[in-house]
């Protein structure tokens, strides 16, 4: 258990449909990274949040949002699906700053029929 | 935007030989880390480099950073089978927030 929680872990949907993911990072980080990993692929950057405001932005569609609540958990919200959004969808926290790892959660693997 | 390569893509080695993969950019890096992925797990935080020049080691993986701080690489001596996953770069340049993935290169133990 790497401390990052994510739910759910499996999420089968239909094209045109919005779902969330939810993201509770390690006790004591601050800043809440997604990423998105397809099918043998790298990791694509989303969007960082830090301390409950946005701080950098990724290659993220307009049709994906998120945010970071003041309890520091973190939602990644996913609409008008399509086949290409099929994908593992990780979370990462840190402390904050780059002088820091990231710890990953176990991701989320979104099916998209 | 910055883009970070990572060469091999996929490295096929019997256990036992040595095997290293290269990072480079085309921007110069104000540090880097390394990440390790099991197949079906998630990625791993390895080490961060900071120095140009800067050489660490972990048992048997050796992380270097390039004296121009644009490429890194990281060396595993006598690999293991427990070594099999994707080793992932990521890379911040100065003013950023946020760490640039590598493309991965996929390592395989033959035993």
């Amino acid at each position: 258990d790497s401390g990052v929680t994510q739910t759910p872990k499996h999420l089968i949907t239909a094209t045109g449909q919005r779902v969330t993911l939810r993201c509770s990072p390690r006790s004591g980080d601050l800043s809440v990274y997604w990423y998105q990993q397809s099918l043998d692929q790298g990791l694509q950057f989303l969007i960082q949040y830090y301390n409950g405001e946005e701080r950098a932005k990724g290659n993220i569609l307009e049709r994906f949002s998120a945010q970071q609540f003041p309890d520091l958990h973190s939602e990644l919200n996913l609409s008008s699906l399509e086949l290409g959004d099929s994908a593992l969808y990780f979370c990462a926290s840190s402390v904050g700053g780059l002088g820091y790892g990231y710890t990953f959660g176990s991701g989320t693997r979104l099916t998209v029929v | 935007g910055q883009q970070v390569m990572q060469i091999p893509q996929y490295q096929h080695v019997q256990e036992g030989e040595d095997f290293t993969t290269y990072c480079n950019s085309s921007t110069t890096l104000s540090n880097i880390q390394w990440y390790k992925q099991r197949p079906g797990g998630h990625p791993v935080f390895l080490i961060q480099l900071v120095k140009s020049g800067e050489v660490k080691k972990q048992k048997r993986l050796t992380f270097q950073f390039g004296e121009a701080k644009k490429n890194s690489s990281l060396h595993i001596t006598a690999t293991q089978t427990t070594d099999v996953g994707t080793y992932f770069c990521a890379a911040s340049t100065s003013g950023t927030y946020k760490y640039i993935f590598g493309t991965g290169t996929r390592l395989k133990v033959l035993a």
